[in-house]
């Protein structure tokens, strides 16, 4: 199983929205509603901010959100903050209870 | 409060092998899959497994298989990763993660929901 590809970085203002890409196949991202990311800072276990495409757990602020279409997800963060500076990562269920990571995006605030 | 313990770091030698214990606590231990995930240094995260403490059933990656033990005691909340055949490129920081298996008479499938409660990590470092 191949790792998802996403952008190695981003980056943006405070304030303003950048979006990051996570590209798979028609056998994970395309072919099921099971796309998670995950924040990740530096020394940190990570953390879920999105699920099943575009539901945000409890505590997780509404400027995070998630879509997807075809075997592309995206994740927007939108009001940028110096606390989103961290790794990005996607994963996907990919068929017989196996899933996927992404590759990781390193996003910068400017 | 909700929370996963685990056992601290390792120091091995090529060839060895490494068992990492992932405790629970503050929750229904048999009601979440235990994901191992690693993370080599300045690298990714990478999926290795999943076991559901209930049944003791795993999945592992393909590139994990013939290599990887896992393995659970629900009567201490405690769930285990072991590799075996430790080499250079086995050095990373090991974690343990939850997802929802079960939750008021709905069962899911592994990877239907997300990894919502991590461990802290341990680091298994592979010299000679």
């Amino acid at each position: 199983q191949s790792a998802l590809t996403q952008p190695p970085s981003a980056s943006g203002s405070p304030g303003q929205s950048v979006t990051i890409s996570c590209t798979g196949t028609s056998s994970d991202v395309g072919g099921y509603n099971y796309v998670s990311w995950y924040q990740q800072h530096p020394g940190k276990a990570p953390k879920v901010i999105i699920y099943e495409v575009n539901k945000r757990p409890s505590g997780v602020p509404d400027r995070f959100s998630g879509s997807k279409s075809g075997n592309t997800a995206s994740l927007t963060v939108s009001g940028l903050q110096a606390e989103d500076e961290a790794d990005y990562y996607c994963t996907s269920y990919a068929g017989s209870n196996n899933g996927v990571f992404g590759t990781g995006t390193k996003v910068t605030v400017l | 409060q909700v929370q996963l313990l685990q056992s601290g770091a390792e120091v091995k030698k090529p060839g060895a092998s490494v068992k990492v214990s992932c405790k629970a606590s503050g929750y229904a231990f048999t009601y979440y899959f235990i994901h191992w995930v690693r993370q080599a240094p300045g690298q990714g995260l990478e999926w290795m497994g999943w076991i559901n403490p209930n049944s003791g059933r795993t999945n592992f990656a393909q590139k994990f298989q013939g290599r990887v033990t896992m393995t659970k005691d629900a009567s201490i909340r405690t769930a285990y990763m072991e590799l075996s055949r430790l080499r250079s490129g086995d050095s990373a920081v090991y974690y343990c993660a939850r997802e929802l298996f079960y939750d008021s008479g709905k069962y899911y499938s592994p990877w239907n929901y997300a990894m919502d409660v991590w461990g802290q990590g341990t680091t298994v470092s592979v010299s000679s």
